[in-house]
């Protein structure tokens, strides 16, 4: 079973800066199924990344996956207000058929 | 617009069952694997379970394989997840969820509803 790990918990930054999130699976993964979600208070998570770098429809570039294997980044230019969350990490296992999230990475304003 | 609305979620005592309903609209439901996802208050999003857009294929957590039951009904673009033997760690808001083309991420959630078991 694959485990998902996502770090660090917490980040604290100000608006303008760029935040780098990591995501790093305990096995090798194919970068067609790995995606990001942004999740506020109160809300349904939204899906920002999949195919480890394909942006959702409707996602500011400022939003921007990379990775491969074992370890995905997910990177926020220039942190806008509206950006501060939790962020989770998501892998797709087709056989046995499985999704696994990560435990979360809140981005806090510092 | 794609358009996913659960319901049935309430306050159910340990043991006891329950049905979550997830209605859509907005794209063409029969040919989607949808899945239910559950969040635990203040915990990380789960994983729960998977139908196949024909019905078929039904695919679990190993959480709640034996104890939950998901169905569809194409004829009124429905989703159901029948929760029983409930426990307190079932407590969480139950989302419906669509997947993207390839089905490798979740593209579409729901408002989710809260299920809550305590005695």
């Amino acid at each position: 079973e694959i485990v998902v790990t996502q770090s660090p918990g917490t980040l604290s930054l100000s608006p303008g800066e760029r935040a780098t999130l990591s995501c790093r699976a305990s096995q090798s993964v194919s970068s067609n199924y790995l995606a990001w979600y942004q999740q506020k208070p109160g809300q349904a998570p939204r899906l920002l990344i999949y195919g480890a770098s394909t942006r959702a429809t409707g996602i500011p570039d400022r939003f921007s996956g990379s990775g491969s294997g074992t370890d995905f980044t997910l990177t926020i230019t220039s942190l806008d207000p509206e950006d501060f969350a939790v962020y989770y990490c998501q892998q797709y296992g087709g056989s046995p058929f499985k999704y696994t999230f990560g435990q979360g990475t809140k981005l806090q304003i510092k | 617009e794609v358009q996913l609305l659960e319901s049935g979620g309430k306050l159910v005592r340990p043991g006891g069952s329950l049905r979550l309903s997830c209605a859509a609209s907005g794209f063409d439901f029969s040919t989607y694997t949808m899945n239910w996802v559950r969040q635990a208050p203040g915990k990380g999003l789960e994983w729960v379970s998977a139908l196949t857009g024909n019905g078929y294929l039904t695919y679990y957590a190993d959480s709640v394989k034996g104890r939950f039951t998901i169905s569809r009904d194409n004829s009124q673009d429905t989703l159901y997840l029948e929760l029983s033997s409930l426990r307190s760690e079932d407590t969480a808001v139950y989302y419906c969820a669509k997947p993207t083309w390839n089905g490798n991420a979740f593209e579409v959630w729901g408002q989710g509803t809260m299920v809550a078991v305590s005695s």
